[in-house]
């Protein structure tokens, strides 16, 4: 299986400071197709997880341009610029290159 | 707008068998591959498994396949999962939600426990 290792476990940041999340996993990401299927969740108190970045760096419909992911292979980070209230919650990566799919164990965001 | 709502869940006693039911709307259900993501109280995702289009492809976790059934009913618009030999390390919150190599869209989650 695919180990997707996510550091740091939890981070504090001021209201429109910046933040990044790292994301490693055991084996690249890269697909057969080319593709590299990495993407980051966040998953609000007391709310399902929502996706935020797939493929790396693409965001997904409706997010802000504060978010932004980059990386290849087996190393990725997800930067949020800017941060709101409204960030606060757990950020998960996943792979979906390889079954079975896996997910990071998580970084919690708390607002100082 | 595309919506996912999970049902069937609650308490079970351990040995026992439940099963879920996702209600889908605001896509074309059939066009989609379908999953089960799972998360244990306090605890992070676990992905359950996925099935394709038409149901001739699924795929589960290792440690699961042998107690879990991924089905699909394109016709109703609903996605399934049979959980069979329940143990307390089966108490999570069961969410469906759209598969696209990523998981694009998430149900509200269903809680399952597992206690006598």
């Amino acid at each position: 299986d695919v180990v997707m290792t996510q550091t740091p476990v939890s981070l504090s940041v001021s209201l429109g400071g910046q933040v990044s999340i790292s994301c490693r996993s055991s084996q690249s990401l890269v697909h057969n197709n080319g593709n590299t299927y990495l993407s980051w969740y966040l998953q609000k108190p007391g709310q399902s997880p929502q996706l935020l970045i797939y493929k790396v760096s693409n965001r997904f419909s409706g997010i802000s341009d504060r978010f932004s992911g980059s990386g290849s292979g087996t190393d990725f980070t997800l930067k949020i610029s800017r941060v709101e209230p409204d960030d606060l919650g757990v950020y998960y990566c996943g792979q979906g290159t390889q079954y079975p799919l896996t997910f990071g164990s998580g970084t919690k965001l708390e607002i100082k | 707008e595309v919506k996912l709502v999970e049902s069937g869940g609650g308490l079970v006693q351990p040995g026992r068998s439940l099963k879920l039911s996702c209600a889908a709307s605001g896509f074309s259900f059939n066009d989609y591959w379908m999953g089960w993501v799972r998360q244990a109280p306090g605890k992070g995702l676990e992905w359950i498994g996925e099935i394709n289009q038409d149901s001739s492809t699924i795929n589960y976790t290792p440690s699961l396949k042998d107690k879990f059934t991924i089905s699909r009913d394109n016709a109703q618009n609903t996605l399934y999962l049979q959980m069979s030999k329940l143990g307390s390390e089966d108490t999570a919150i069961y969410y469906c939600a759209r598969a696209n190599w990523d998981f694009d869209y998430w149900g509200q989650g269903v809680m399952v426990t597992v206690s006598s």
